[in-house]
């Protein structure tokens, strides 16, 4: 079963920030949070990860909660092409722990 | 950087047929894995290997199903014989080292039995 939760939509407009949010109150130590998205017909696309520090790569921000029970992926510049389901996923550091994917949030950027 | 690529895109064919998806991981990754994507059950993990080995088989559904990774640039899915149930979307992924790192997923084919 997934270990987050994710509200099923979100609408945001072109060129503001997207702001996704992520619960994982469940959370254990060994337990890193990634992102990924789908775009139609595409497969899974990954996005950032982390553990406990707040990141940032090209294309997001990662925004951990001290608790680390909920975080938030920031989309800073949303464009139309960034139309896409987001799956946020917890998992386990050791191998083998596979990934679990949700239902995620189904984000629209609108013109 | 070539991706996972994975053929073929697309596969439509009868019911009882040998059906076989091909993958290709990035070039460099140890692990690869195979998932199907449904509406009704989302994406799933049927298999994964590392080294060539396949470590995990528990997601795949029934005897019909069997996966092969004769060396590290090369993996294929099977399904033989095919079965309606088994129309979804295939995608294979790839990643390198230890389990914190991400994996990388094709397009996938989107399989059709008619």
């Amino acid at each position: 079963d997934a270990k987050t939760t994710q509200p099923p939509s979100m609408d945001c407009a072109e060129g503001r920030a997207a702001n996704l949010p992520c619960n994982h109150s469940t959370i254990s130590g060994n337990e890193y949070v990634y992102w990924y998205r789908q775009i139609h017909s595409q497969g899974p696309q990954y996005i950032i990860h982390g553990l406990k520090n707040n990141e940032t790569n090209e294309m997001a921000s990662l925004i951990i909660t001290e608790d680390r029970k909920s975080s938030t992926l920031i989309l800073p510049h949303a464009t139309l092409r960034d139309t896409a389901v987001y799956y946020c996923i917890v998992r386990d550091n050791n191998y083998g722990q596979n990934f679990v994917f949700g239902p995620g949030t189904r984000l629209s950027v609108l013109p | 950087d070539a991706g996972v690529i994975q053929s073929p895109r697309h596969e439509v064919t009868e019911m009882g047929q040998e059906v076989t998806l091909r993958c290709k991981p990035i070039s460099g990754h140890n692990s690869l894995f195979w998932y199907r994507q449904t509406m009704m059950r989302g994406l799933e993990l049927l298999i994964y290997f590392n080294n060539n080995v396949p470590i995990d088989d528990s997601g795949m559904p029934e005897d019909r199903f069997s996966a092969k990774m004769p060396n590290a640039s090369f993996s294929t899915l099977k399904i033989q014989p095919s079965e309606p149930r088994d129309s979804a979307v295939y995608f294979c992924a790839s990643s390198f080292g230890t389990g914190r790192q991400p994996q990388h997923f094709g397009d996938g084919t989107r399989l059709s039995i008619l």
